[in-house]
C-alpha cells in the first residue's frame, strides 16, 4: 500500500462545479497535511496547510479526517484557472522540525475545468 | 525578488555522460532539497541538506550526487551511473524553523538523455 494515496483521475468538470478529492495516507503517526497545486510542466506551489478542525480559503475547504486517515479538499464554483494537478502532501513527524525528510508527495489528482 | 532559481531549464545529455543542475536560493533557507518527478508519479526525495557542508541521502539517491559548500546552492550531478535518469528535477528549500510545511521550489530542470 502507498503512503499517500490519491486517485489520480482526471477530473473533467464543468464551469462552476463544484469538486472534491481524497486523500489517504497510511502512518497513523503523521502530523500535518498539505495540498499543493501543480499546474503543467510547472513547480508545485503550497495551495493551502490542512488544520485538525478543517480550514477554508475562499472556494477552497480542507478537511482532515485522523480517525480514517485522509484528508480532502472541495473546490466550489470551479473556474477554467483552477486546472491543474493536486497534490496531497504528509508529513509523518510534526512539522516544526524544518526538514521535509519525513514529507510523502501523493502522485496528485488531475483536474480539468471545462467552459 | 527572493527565489529559488534552477539552471538549465531543459538538458539534452547523452549516455554515459555525466551532468550538473544548478540551483541557488536567495531565500536565506538553510535547508534544501532535490526531487525527482516521473510522469504520473509524485515527488521523490533524492538528496536534503538542512545545513552547510551538510547533507543527507533521500529514498532514491543511487546515482546521483551533491555538494553544499555555500547557503545559496545546491547543486545536483546526475552520473552516468543512474540507470534512468530521464526526469524532471525539482529543487526546493525551506525555512528551518519553519512550522507551515511550505517547500519553495525552482521551476525544475527537465532532463533527457537520447
Amino acid at each position: 500500500r502507498k503512503e499517500v494515496e490519491q486517485d489520480p483521475g482526471p477530473f473533467n468538470v464543468p464551469e462552476g462545479a463544484t469538486v472534491a478529492f481524497n486523500c489517504t495516507y497510511s502512518n497513523s503517526a503523521s502530523q500535518s497535511f498539505f495540498w499543493y497545486r501543480q499546474d503543467c510542466r510547472k513547480e508545485p506551489k503550497l495551495l493551502m496547510s490542512v488544520y485538525s478542525s478543517g480550514n477554508e480559503d475562499g472556494r477552497f475547504t480542507a478537511q482532515l479526517n485522523r480517525a480514517s486517515q485522509y484528508i480532502s479538499l472541495l473546490i466550489r464554483d470551479s473556474k477554467l484557472s483552477d486546472s491543474a494537478t493536486y497534490l496531497c502532501v504528509v508529513n509523518m513527524v510534526g512539522g516544526s522540525s524544518g526538514s521535509a525528510r519525513q514529507l510523502t508527495f501523493g502522485s496528485g489528482t488531475q483536474l480539468t475545468v471545462l467552459p | 525578488d527572493g527565489g529559488i532559481t534552477q539552471s538549465p531549464k531543459y538538458l539534452f545529455r547523452k549516455e554515459g555522460q555525466n551532468v550538473t543542475l544548478s540551483c541557488e536560493q536567495n531565500l536565506n533557507h538553510d535547508a534544501m532539497y532535490w526531487y525527482r518527478q516521473d510522469p504520473g508519479q509524485g515527488l521523490r526525495l533524492i538528496y536534503y541538506s538542512q545545513i552547510v557542508n551538510d547533507f543527507q541521502k533521500g529514498d532514491i539517491a543511487e546515482g546521483y550526487s551533491v555538494s553544499r559548500e555555500k547557503k545559496e546552492s545546491f547543486p545536483l550531478t546526475v552520473t552516468s551511473a543512474q540507470k534512468n535518469p530521464t526526469a524532471f528535477y525539482l529543487c526546493a528549500s525551506r525555512s528551518r524553523g519553519s512550522n507551515t510545511g511550505e517547500l519553495f521550489f525552482g521551476e525544475g530542470s527537465r532532463l533527457t538523455v537520447l
